[in-house]
């Protein structure tokens, strides 16, 4: 089975261009987060989709930031225009538990982003 | 809010020595508590997690955590630490989200 995928492992851009990160979760998990580290900082909750609908999106830090999940299947992540301040790794993650307690996790690799 | 702090940043242990990864968390309701692990190159692991009952909880590869209401505390232990064990810690508390302490740095020395 394959596990969560993230692309591009690594992506340099400069300040005022646009990112997009794309995420694939485990197939048939219904939950799908996206999280952030800055450097030397904890990693970040920015939001939680169940199938394509936003659950939680209170830890997206400003409109320049948006999330989809088309189908409920994959997810992306845009980032326009990116500011110096959003470089970092983003982590997705997908569970398949329906309620409650966030249960187990399962991370990608993250996608490390570069702003200069 | 609930938060989790993790109060060593890094710590070099040597092959074969016990480790103990410290976690303190401040959360009203009992918490679900665990301790993931992200090995250069991979993403985050679930090591093991606490939901209720016995407060001692077995993990993967050997570790385990207890958990201490008394003490708002959630430490990783491993008697034997191998130098694959070299990694980012992180402890976290969820409240339909997880929170994240800050991560402690494993380097195991031959």
């Amino acid at each position: 089975e394959a596990g969560v995928t993230q692309f591009p492992s690594h992506s340099v851009i400069e300040k005022g261009q646009t990112v997009t990160l794309r995420c694939d979760p485990i197939s048939g998990h219904d939950n799908l987060y996206w999280y952030r580290r800055v450097m030397g900082k904890e990693i970040k909750f920015l939001l939680h989709f169940v199938k394509e609908s936003k659950q939680d999106e209170s830890g997206m830090p400003n409109n320049r930031f948006l999330a989809e999940r088309t189908g409920g299947t994959y997810s992306t992540l845009k980032v326009q225009p990116a500011e110096l301040e959003d470089s970092g790794v983003y982590f997705c993650a997908s569970s398949h538990w329906k309620t409650g307690s966030t249960g187990e996790l399962f991370f990608g690799e993250g996608s490390r982003l570069t702003v200069l | 809010a609930q938060s989790v702090t993790q109060p060593d940043i890094h710590i070099t242990v040597s092959e074969g020595a016990s480790l103990e990864l410290r976690c303190n968390y401040s959360y009203g309701a009992t918490p679900y508590l665990f301790w993931y692990v992200q090995s250069p190159g991979q993403g985050l692991q679930l090591l093991l997690k606490y939901f209720s009952g016995d407060t001692l909880v077995q993990g993967i590869k050997g570790f385990e955590a207890e958990f201490k209401r008394s003490q708002s505390s959630f430490n990783l232990r491993k008697p034997s630490v191998h130098w694959s064990d070299a990694a980012e810690y992180f402890c976290a508390v969820d409240d339909y989200k997880l929170s994240f302490g800050a991560g402690t740095t494993v380097t195991v020395r031959a």
